[in-house]
């Protein structure tokens, strides 16, 4: 599978834990990003890299939360000190570069729970 | 503050009818404009994008409607199909700053 691939799919955790997830981009594109999705709602961006620069975050991005992307490869995102208020789907995507070339193709996401 | 708003919230259609769906936009400066299929536990999926130099985009069934000067646009999936029921996104971004801004969505009901 050449897609955008997201670990683990599923979270469930308890309040005050922290969490990481996973994602591997389509292997070419240099782009990536992080967006959060609540029930009944679109994705709302959280936070974009290129390469392994992370070039902007999104005010909904607190203190807690921290994404990282080593050597413009896979990313993680951390939530540190879960609320119940950080349930949602966190959702990958990546594009690549080229002139300008929008396309952001998502992977399946990962559903984060926090009891 | 959402930056494009979609209607209708859900719609249903009988198999082989049109389902017609509409966003709007404020920020002028929004040069591509994509939109969605999502189904339940799965990630977005890219299904069509227009730019605002063109006034419509045809692709298969699947149609995008743009109307620069109302800064609206919108898709129309032709003789829809129940494997179409889904939650379509319509979402807009701009040059140099590629992050999406998304619609709530609308949730396509096919009827067999």
């Amino acid at each position: 599978d050449t897609g955008v691939s997201q670990n683990p799919r599923h979270k469930i955790t308890k309040r005050g834990q922290n969490v990481t997830f996973r994602c591997d981009p389509i292997s070419e594109h240099n782009r990536l990003y992080w967006y959060r999705q609540t029930l009944g709602q679109g994705p709302e961006f959280l936070t974009y890299f290129q390469n392994e620069a992370q070039l902007e975050k999104s005010r909904l991005l607190s203190d807690r939360f921290s994404a990282e992307r080593p050597k413009g490869s896979f990313s993680t995102l951390e939530i540190q000190r879960t609320e119940q208020g950080d349930s949602a789907m966190y959702l990958c995507a990546s594009s690549l570069r080229a002139g300008l070339h929008h396309e952001q193709y998502f992977g399946p996401g990962t559903r984060l729970t926090v009891t | 503050q959402q930056q494009v708003k979609q209607s209708p919230q859900s719609l249903i259609v009988q198999k082989g009818g049109i389902s017609i769906i509409n966003c709007a936009y404020e920020n002028t400066a929004f040069d591509y404009f994509p939109w969605y299929q999502q189904f339940p536990g799965k990630g977005p999926a890219l299904l069509i994008a227009i730019r605002p130099d063109v006034s419509e985009k045809k692709e298969g069934r699947f149609t995008i409607s743009f109307n620069k000067s109302a800064k609206q646009f919108s898709l129309h999936i032709m003789d829809s199909q129940p494997g179409d029921s889904a939650t379509y996104f319509c979402a807009a971004s701009m040059t140099n700053d590629y992050k999406l801004s998304f619609g709530a969505g609308t949730t396509v009901t096919v009827r067999a």
